[in-house]
């Protein structure tokens, strides 16, 4: 079945750290892989996708994260979290063509401390 | 830009009412979907539209009727509201049906039934 998990509910680092969110997927076919960010009272914002070349992909606001095949993985980072970056981050996954088959994670919620 | 407009922000229904969620885009985009988001569950699919006059199912689609009489608003009708439908939905719209295109959401509605 296609599936895409993000293990963590949420996560709490301190500003300034660094910052790994995970993602692993079950999917048949070569996915779009996808991370997107859910601030307070807010609609979802694409961070950024990925579907082939380099496997480091880069997104907006200094994020980036990983396609690993052989993990089924496509963990989010960033090198050094801002105040303004808590939120509510999903990983979603989907295939070549019909879009409205993309299957969002249930999501990880960040907390900063400062 | 507008991009994509839900109304109403918030609302409390009495279980057995029926309300329309408004949505509207100015992008011209084709494909346009209505999301419920649960806690811990991420966002699952209602109903999608590939064009006007186009609908069609998605993952959780009991309960809610949609059409599509124009490219530009895709509204979401409860036919008869539940306790169970008690949810913050999310209108999108996306440029054609290729998964690499961003998918826009509105800012969410929140929806209590009570």
């Amino acid at each position: 079945a296609q599936s895409v998990t993000q293990p963590d509910i949420h996560i709490t680092v301190s500003e300034g750290a660094s910052l790994e969110l995970r993602c692993n997927y079950s999917y048949g076919a070569t996915p779009y892989l996808f991370w997107y960010v859910q601030s307070p009272g807010q609609g979802l914002q694409l961070l950024l996708k990925y579907f082939s070349g380099d496997t480091l992909v880069q997104g907006i606001k200094g994020f980036e994260a990983e396609f690993k095949r052989s993990q089924s993985s496509f963990n989010l980072r960033k090198p050094s979290v801002h105040w303004s970056d808590a939120a509510e981050y999903f990983c979603a996954v989907g295939p070549y063509t019909g879009g409205f088959k993309t299957i969002f994670g249930a999501g990880t919620r960040l907390f900063v401390k400062a | 830009n507008a991009g994509v407009t839900q109304t109403p922000k918030f609302q409390v229904l009495k279980t057995g009412q029926s309300m329309t969620l408004q949505c509207a885009q100015d992008m011209n985009h084709e494909y346009m979907s209505w999301y419920r988001q649960d806690p811990g569950m991420g966002l699952r699919l209602i109903h999608y539209s590939v064009g006007a006059g186009i609908t069609d199912q998605g993952e959780v689609p009991n309960g809610y009727n949609v059409s599509r009489s124009t490219t530009e608003d895709f509204p979401l009708r409860l036919l008869s509201a539940a306790p169970s439908q008690t949810s913050v939905y999310f209108c999108a719209s996306r440029k054609g049906q290729g998964t690499f295109n961003t998918i826009y959401f509105g800012e969410g509605s929140w929806l209590t039934v009570v």
